[in-house]
């Protein structure tokens, strides 16, 4: 059964950085592109981060510059590194991943991440 | 980029009642790659129909979705009490993905 679960997620200050993670099992994770998608708690979703199984990486302008996705295959593990924080970031971080060109078909339960002083 | 807008906002009907989400996009959506998602409350988002039409695994035949183009509808038929979620539509393969701000079907 496929199972991805977030963590790393909690209360940080504006300007501060954060690093989630997520462990993957279940499937054979270096087999696929992997996302972060998150949600501001009751408004809907948006696409923050894609990493390809070779690598490659993309971002939407809104976080580009300032987080890093990557992963650790080994691990079957996904990351997400959030520096210069704002509490326009403040949402429920979810690690998705990607049956092909962008279609989510599994979905970890969300971290919450708090940008807030 | 793609913006995908959805109507109604709110849809109240009652369960055995048929639903019609809509989902109109800004741009044509290519190779008809819309996507629909139930989230429950407090859960994560489900993928229902990919590629406009096709149903995910394990998701009943009183679900499905149409359109072409820019202009895209799910059909729910004969409602049952765990159809009252929010549904989102979602545009893929063209960067940025993009989604729709969801519709929320309640009990009436």
């Amino acid at each position: 059964e496929v199972h991805l679960a977030e963590a790393g997620g909690g209360l940080v200050q504006p300007g501060g950085s954060l690093r989630l993670s997520c462990a993957a099992s279940g499937f054979t994770f270096s087999n696929y592109d992997m996302h972060w998608v998150r949600q501001v708690t009751g408004k809907g979703l948006e696409w923050v981060s894609a990493i390809s199984t070779t690598g490659d990486t993309y971002y939407p302008d809104s976080v580009k510059g300032r987080f890093t996705v990557s992963r650790e295959n080994a691990k079957s593990s996904l990351y997400l590194q959030m520096n210069s924080l704002r509490a326009g970031d403040t949402a429920v971080y979810f690690c998705v991943r990607d049956r092909g060109r962008g279609l989510y078909d599994y979905w970890g339960q969300g971290i919450l991440v708090t940008v807030s002083s | 980029e793609n913006v995908l807008t959805q109507s109604p906002g709110t849809l109240s009907l009652s369960p055995g009642d048929n639903a019609t989400l809509s989902c109109r996009a800004s741009q044509s959506v290519i190779s008809s790659y819309l996507a629909w998602y139930q989230q429950s409350p407090g859960q994560a988002p489900r993928l229902l129909i990919f590629g406009t039409s096709n149903r995910a695994t394990g998701i009943p035949d009183r679900f499905s979705g149409s359109g072409s183009g820019t202009d895209f509808t799910l059909t729910i038929s004969r409602l049952e009490p765990e159809d009252f979620a929010v549904y989102y539509c979602q545009q893929y393969l063209t960067s940025p993905i993009t989604f729709g701000l969801g519709t929320r079907l309640e009990i009436k």
